[in-house]
């Protein structure tokens, strides 16, 4: 069974560009989670998506976005880059049939962002 | 919002010797995690907790989810040096954040031969 891939796992970008990461989850999980890492915040949740609707959202700005499609892959959205956002993009996948159902989150190896 | 103290931030241990670190919050969780990560990889998945009280071994390594709801802890037993990375707990609370994981700060584990 295949595990969570992201794509690219190498990025660098200029201030003031976009990016758009993707993310595909574990075959039969609906549920998809982002996470940034950073050595000075560590790992902090941006937004969680189930069935093509965002369930939750983290203290991010408004130029980070996210969408899921109806295979439940994922994207992630940066716009206006900022050299703050450099850091690893991680995303996890789980199967989550809904609220109150415990699940385990399977991470992907992450993309690496640098912002120069 | 909801923070996880998680401690120690970092251990250098001999090789053989057992290891043992620990996550507390300030809000109840109902499902604790706890991942292993090594540099240039995601999180991967060592040990999950789903009850209060609950006691689970996965080879060398145990963790408890504690009666509070509010802390958890990890102990591997007689270390090996392919344990080296940064260890992190996370907490959820699935009836009000979906899937969303709560990350403790990481413990880097140093394993001398």
């Amino acid at each position: 069974k295949a595990g969570v891939t992201q794509t690219p796992r190498y990025l660098i970008k200029t201030r003031g560009q976009q990016v758009t990461l993707s993310c595909s989850p574990i075959s039969g999980h609906r549920s998809v989670s982002w996470y940034q890492q950073t050595p000075g915040q560590g790992l902090q949740f941006l937004f969680e998506y189930f069935s093509e609707t965002q369930r939750n959202k983290g203290n991010f700005p408004g130029r980070f976005s996210g969408r899921q499609f109806s295979n439940s892959r994922s994207e992630m959205n940066v716009s206006t880059l900022e050299l703050g956002d450099s850091a690893l993009y991680l995303c996890a996948s789980s199967r989550s049939r809904g609220l109150r159902m415990n699940t385990e989150a399977f991470f992907g190896q992450g993309t690496r962002l640098t912002v120069v | 919002g909801q923070q996880l103290n998680q401690s120690p931030q970092s251990m250098f241990i001999q090789e053989g010797e057992d290891v043992s670190m620990n996550c507390t919050s300030s809000s109840i969780f109902n499902t604790w995690l706890w991942y292993k990560q090594e540099p240039g990889e995601g999180p991967v998945l060592l040990i999950a907790l789903y009850k209060a009280g609950e006691l689970t071994s996965n080879g060398r390594l145990t963790a408890q989810f504690g009666i509070t709801r509010k802390d958890s802890f990890l102990n591997i037993s007689a270390s090996i040096p392919s344990d080296v990375g940064i260890y992190f707990c996370a907490g959820q609370l699935q009836e009000t954040s979906g899937s969303r994981l709560t990350f403790g700060e990481g413990t880097q584990l140093t394993v001398n031969p």
